[in-house]
């Protein structure tokens, strides 16, 4: 069964502190792997997109990796600020299509000053 | 430049009544989707357009009903609501499908009694 599992689920950071969030996945065949990021009451918005090739790719303060081999990836903040305080949503594709993206139940990320 | 916009952002129905959830983007979007989002579950794929004039069915169909009125406009119908139906609806769109970035609204929260 295709699957993304994110961890943790919830996570507390004090503001300028660095963290990693984990997510497994056993999609099949994977197409290619996104990070978004959903403010409450919002939708989710793009940080990143991974193909099978890519070990790393940032944007900004966020920094995300993939080993296709062992079907993780991983997203680390960098001196996180308080805007950081959202919800982190790994979304794995396979074979490409309109509807072939599984998403995660998301790690909620709270930054306190 | 507005993006994806969903209309309403609020909604409270009561057990068999119907309504229509609006979506319009202005980006020319080919694709546009519909996914809900509960308490501790990742986003499940309603019904997504994979370009002007075709509709096709994602994991969670049923109970709803769909219409890609042009180009910019996809909306949802649910014709006889009930309280399982009760989530945060996000309307979204891409250019393309595979590794095409999805734009979200920023969702429409719907209480069915």
């Amino acid at each position: 069964k295709n699957q993304v599992e994110q961890s943790p689920q919830s996570l507390i950071i004090l503001e300028g502190k660095n963290c990693t969030l984990q997510c497994n996945y056993t999609v099949s065949p994977f197409s290619n792997l996104r990070w978004y990021k959903q403010d409450t009451g919002r939708g989710p918005v793009s940080l990143t997109i991974m193909t099978f090739s890519e070990n790393t790719k940032s944007n900004g303060r966020y920094t995300a990796t993939l080993d296709a081999d062992t079907k993780q990836s991983s997203l680390h903040i960098t001196a996180s600020q308080l805007s950081d305080s959202a919800s982190y949503i790994c979304v794995v594709s396979f074979s490409g299509g309109y509807n072939k993206l599984i998403f995660g139940a998301g790690t909620r990320l709270a930054v306190h000053p | 430049n507005a993006g994806v916009t969903q209309t309403p952002k609020f909604q409270v129905l009561k057990t068999g009544q119907s309504m229509t959830l609006q979506c319009a983007q202005d980006m020319n979007h080919n694709s546009m989707y519909w996914y809900r989002q509960d308490p501790g579950m990742g986003l499940r794929l309603i019904y997504y357009s994979a370009s002007e004039g075709t509709t096709d069915k994602g994991e969670v169909p049923n109970g709803y009903n769909v219409s890609r009125l042009n180009k910019r406009e996809f909306s949802l119908r649910l014709e006889s609501a009930a309280p399982s139906q009760t989530s945060v609806y996000f309307c979204a769109s891409s250019e393309g499908h595979g590794a095409n970035v999805l734009t979200f609204g920023a969702g429409s929260r719907l209480t069915v009694l």
